[in-house]
């Protein structure tokens, strides 16, 4: 079974640019969470997403934005790009919430 | 709001002995779950082991085991016969049962293992 997969593992962005990040959950999985990990804040919880709307979010400015298909896999958006906004950006997938997310690798940004 | 405490920056353990990784939460919820992550170099989140909140049993994963003390909100995970392959970031964390998605995570413990 594929597990979560993120792309692209690794971006390099400039200050003002806009950003998409892509997860694909694994198959039968609907619900997706995205996360934003920095040295500095630890883990922090962007959004979820569950058949295709957005059921829960964390606090990060409108400039963060994310959608999900029919499909399940989920994109997330970062516009107007700041040097804070380098991180380590992680996607979740979970059948049921109780039992748990599975992780991807993530995608590392890096704002210049 | 809830709030997850790890106060080990770092830790060290020789291999196949054990260690005890703590973990504190804050929170006004009587219903809700934890968790503990491993994120090893490769940086992918991996789960250890969860502990549903309404359950008073504690649970167990091979090597892994949690004491769960909920009046003393406290959750720390305990892993026998550590081995290299358990060095790693460890994080705890914290779900509140109907905030979907959301999980809240403590600061991490860096466990290394010496051979």
């Amino acid at each position: 079974k594929a597990g979560v997969t993120q792309t692209p593992r690794y971006l390099i962005k400039t200050r003002g640019q806009q950003v998409t990040l892509s997860c694909s959950p694994i198959s039968g999985h609907r619900s997706v969470s995205w996360y934003q990990q920095t040295p500095g804040q630890g883990l922090q919880f962007l959004f979820e997403y569950f058949s295709e709307t957005q059921r829960n979010k964390g606090n990060f400015p409108g400039r963060f934005s994310g959608r999900q298909f029919s499909n399940s896999r989920s994109e997330m958006n970062v516009s107007t790009l700041e040097l804070g906004d380098s991180a380590l950006y992680l996607c979740a997938s979970s059948f049921r919430d109780i039992y748990g997310y599975t992780f991807g690798s993530g995608t590392r940004l890096t704002v210049v | 709001a809830q709030t997850v405490t790890q106060s080990q920056p770092e830790m060290s353990v020789q291999e196949a002995e054990t260690v005890t990784l703590s973990c504190t939460y804050d929170t006004s919820e009587s219903d809700y779950y934890l968790f503990w992550y491993k994120q090893p170099p490769s940086r992918q989140m991996i789960l250890v082991i969860r502990q549903e909140a309404y359950k008073q049993q504690n649970a167990t994963e091979n090597r892994f085991s949690v004491n769960f003390q909920k009046a003393a909100k406290s959750f720390s995970l305990k892993i026998s016969d550590s081995q290299l392959g358990d060095a790693a970031m460890y994080f705890c964390a914290y779900r509140s049962k109907g905030s979907q998605g959301n999980l809240i995570f403590g600061k991490g413990t860096k466990l290394s293992v010496k051979p």
